[in-house]
């Protein structure tokens, strides 16, 4: 099956810089990864996601990149901000059906 | 805020009781997923339901069970419980398609099993 590897475990930025999270999947298959926040004690929520068929995808403050030869994504949040704080993870899933997780990333931003 | 909700929302049982856990999807979301989350670690997927037939499970032992309801709402049943079995249990909603559906979470139900 697949596996989702995820690093940094825990990433610390001083508020205004660039964090970076990267991902790295085994299953060429897979064709949808997306990004999760989860703030303690709540639910995972979808931040942003990309297709297999696109290499970039930007919301604001936030990019994905995905590099299908190499089987990698990353995620990109620039101006970080101390709500930005939070875990989180990547995903890769083929067409939406099971979902395979990483083992998310521990983001503080220092004021 | 998603339309997933979950209940209940905490539940305390014992080894070897049995447990159910309910979803209900998002309007218009005609599949369920079940995951588990242990504790500083990434949602681990149970199984996933679509028109009320399973369609895909992860690597969890038959005494997790589950059902999906003409709509679309879930329960997941687990069985004999063990104490490994305590970690926040997480259902999300999609609307699959063509494929690429996103997931939409539900806040979860955290089990504790004593």
């Amino acid at each position: 099956g697949e596996n989702v590897e995820q690093h940094p475990s825990t990433l610390s930025v001083q508020e205004g810089d660039s964090a970076v999270i990267k991902c790295t999947y085994s299953d060429s298959a897979s064709n949808y990864f997306p990004w999760y926040k989860q703030e303690l004690g709540k639910r995972p929520q979808l931040i942003i996601d990309i297709r297999s068929n696109v290499g970039e995808k930007k919301d604001q403050r936030i990019a994905v990149t995905l590099n299908k030869t190499a089987k990698h994504f990353s995620l990109h949040i620039t101006e970080t901000q101390p709500e930005d704080s939070a875990v989180y993870f990547c995903a890769a899933s083929l067409a939406g059906n099971q979902f395979y997780f990483g083992t998310g990333t521990s983001l503080t931003v220092i004021p | 805020e998603t339309g997933v909700t979950q209940s209940p929302t905490h539940l305390i049982k014992t080894r070897g009781q049995q447990v159910t856990l309910r979803c209900s999807s998002q309007s218009g979301h005609n599949t369920v997923s079940w995951y588990q989350q242990a504790l500083g670690q990434g949602p681990q997927f149970i199984f996933q339901y679509y028109r009320e037939e399973e369609n895909g499970r992860g690597n969890f032992p038959p005494r997790f069970s589950g059902l999906q309801f003409p709509n679309y709402s879930s329960e997941l049943n687990v069985n004999a419980l063990e104490l490994d079995d305590s970690a926040l249990y997480l259902c999300a909603s999609s609307f699959l398609a063509a494929g690429w559906e996103t997931q939409y979470f539900g806040p979860g139900t955290r089990l504790l099993v004593l």
